[in-house]
């Protein structure tokens, strides 16, 4: 079984819909919590950090953790063409000598937002 | 203020060469971790430099191997290169000591395509 799961997709929605985007885990030890939207043949850009329990809104993304569920969301309103993208979510536990450990990654979901 | 920057940003390479791959972190950031991506895949860690030494190691065989400057700039050296090398490449930077906020948060370089042939 893999540390994260994540629902590879693909997901397919009209411009102007919510998005739910969602992945499990199984390591209690993650204590920071990360999603990344990803172009084609790009390095993953950081959309949303939460530490611990808790949600957290910028602008039309909200993410969401529930660590006693083991259960991280990030939600997308008013979806756009250009939020076209792979989205990874990524965790990590606090790793002596520097702040963050590795980094666990989903699988990424592909997100394709219709005109 | 740049961001991560990684070189070369495309090779092709053939079955048993060796191949390094660079990496500047962002300016204010001393720890770079490497990850290898492959195709519909997310990034696998492979290991993390800080103060010039390695710090964590994912599950990557000896082949795999790093260096970090004292400069914070780091190579990822991969020797005898198979073809399930062939994936993109990723650099990620963050502070070491930096307090825990969303303003010390990881940050990662556009990657190097590796293809093994």
């Amino acid at each position: 079984q893999k540390e994260v799961e994540q629902d590879p997709g693909p997901l397919s929605v009209p411009e102007g819909a919510i998005v739910s985007l969602n992945c499990t885990y199984s390591n209690s030890a993650f204590q920071y919590f990360m999603w990344y939207r990803q172009y084609s043949r790009k390095g993953p850009e950081l959309l949303m950090y939460t530490y611990s329990s808790g949600n957290k809104e910028d602008g039309r993304f909200t993410a969401q953790v529930d660590k006693s569920s083991k259960y991280i969301s990030l939600f997308i309103r008013d979806s756009q063409p250009s939020d076209s993208a792979t989205y990874l979510c990524a965790m990590s536990a606090r790793a002596g000598g520097t702040s963050y450990g590795k980094l666990t990654f989903g699988q990424g979901t592909i997100l394709t937002v219709h005109p | 203020d740049a961001g991560v920057t990684q070189s070369p940003t495309h090779l092709i390479k053939t079955r048993g060469q060796q191949v390094t791959l660079r990496c500047s972190p962002k300016s204010g950031h001393d720890t770079v971790s490497w990850y290898q991506q492959a195709l519909g895949q997310g990034p696998q860690f492979i290991f993390q430099y800080y103060e010039e030494e390695e710090r964590q190691r994912g599950n990557f065989p000896d082949r795999f191997s790093g260096h970090q400057f004292p400069n914070y700039s780091s190579e990822l050296n991969v020797n005898a290169l198979l073809l399930g090398d062939s994936a993109l490449y990723l650099c990620a930077s963050s502070a070491g000591t930096g307090a825990m906020s969303s303003g010390n948060t990881i940050y990662f370089g556009e990657g190097s395509w590796l293809t093994v042939v």
